[in-house]
């Protein structure tokens, strides 16, 4: 019964085009994350949230929009897809600062 | 430079055997973490491990802070254990903003 929930699994999208990539968890955490798997790299950190606040954004590119309508949801928004935002993205969550992190299942996002 | 560098990049063992998985970094951190990422992609948390040892079942996570290591110790390895072994650290005055090594591919034979 998974307890950080992201939909899709899978998405295919063509260049250009904007999608939302869902992520809600059910572990009363307070801090939530998002971080991007590309072929043959290493995970890496995008975005750091605590109680609905934006602690750290380590993504260049203002077509990643992190949005936290509630505690225990952040979605992320990629607008104008290029081919290279192909990857697995993976949402975490954490009780709070220096905690340790569980981590959604990911979508995995192929932009063509 | 690579802050997070672990070794061996992958491993084959035979059921039974034990392994030694090494993470070594370079920068002042605030807490060290280990994964399972399976086979799928979905990744499980193993420890929190900020310093000295912890032990889970046949795991055993060693942080020494001076020696900027973390090792991960499976005794009596299964083929259930074949996955990737992520280490990462959060370095100091961030969020849990983890730097990931690049994982170590491990495969157990029956």
């Amino acid at each position: 019964d998974p307890k950080i929930i992201q939909k899709p699994k899978y998405l295919v999208a063509v260049t250009g085009s904007e999608k939302i990539l869902i992520c809600e968890q059910y572990l009363g955490h307070n801090a939530m994350y998002w971080y991007r798997q590309s072929a043959k790299k290493p995970l890496e950190f995008m975005f750091s949230y605590s109680y609905q606040k934006l602690m750290d954004n380590q993504t260049a590119s203002s077509r990643f929009q992190p949005q936290s309508s509630k505690k225990n949801h952040l979605d992320l928004q990629i607008t104008a897809l290029k081919p290279d935002d192909s990857a697995t993205y993976f949402c975490a969550s954490s009780q709070g600062h220096n905690e340790r992190l569980f981590f959604g299942h990911g979508t995995k996002l192929s932009v063509l | 430079g690579q802050q997070v560098q672990q070794s061996p990049a992958s491993l084959v063992l035979q059921e039974g055997e034990n392994a030694e998985l090494q993470c070594n970094f370079s920068t002042s951190l605030n807490s060290m973490q280990w994964f399972y990422q399976r086979p799928g992609g979905s990744l499980v948390s193993l420890f929190y491990n900020p310093s000295g040892t912890k032990h889970s079942g046949r795991l055993t996570s060693t942080t020494v802070i001076k020696e900027r290591r973390s090792s991960l110790h499976i005794s009596s390895s299964q083929t259930t254990d074949s996955g990737t072994y992520l280490c990462a650290l959060e370095l100091s005055g961030s969020f849990n903003k983890l730097t990931f090594g690049a994982g170590t591919r491990l495969a157990v034979c029956p």
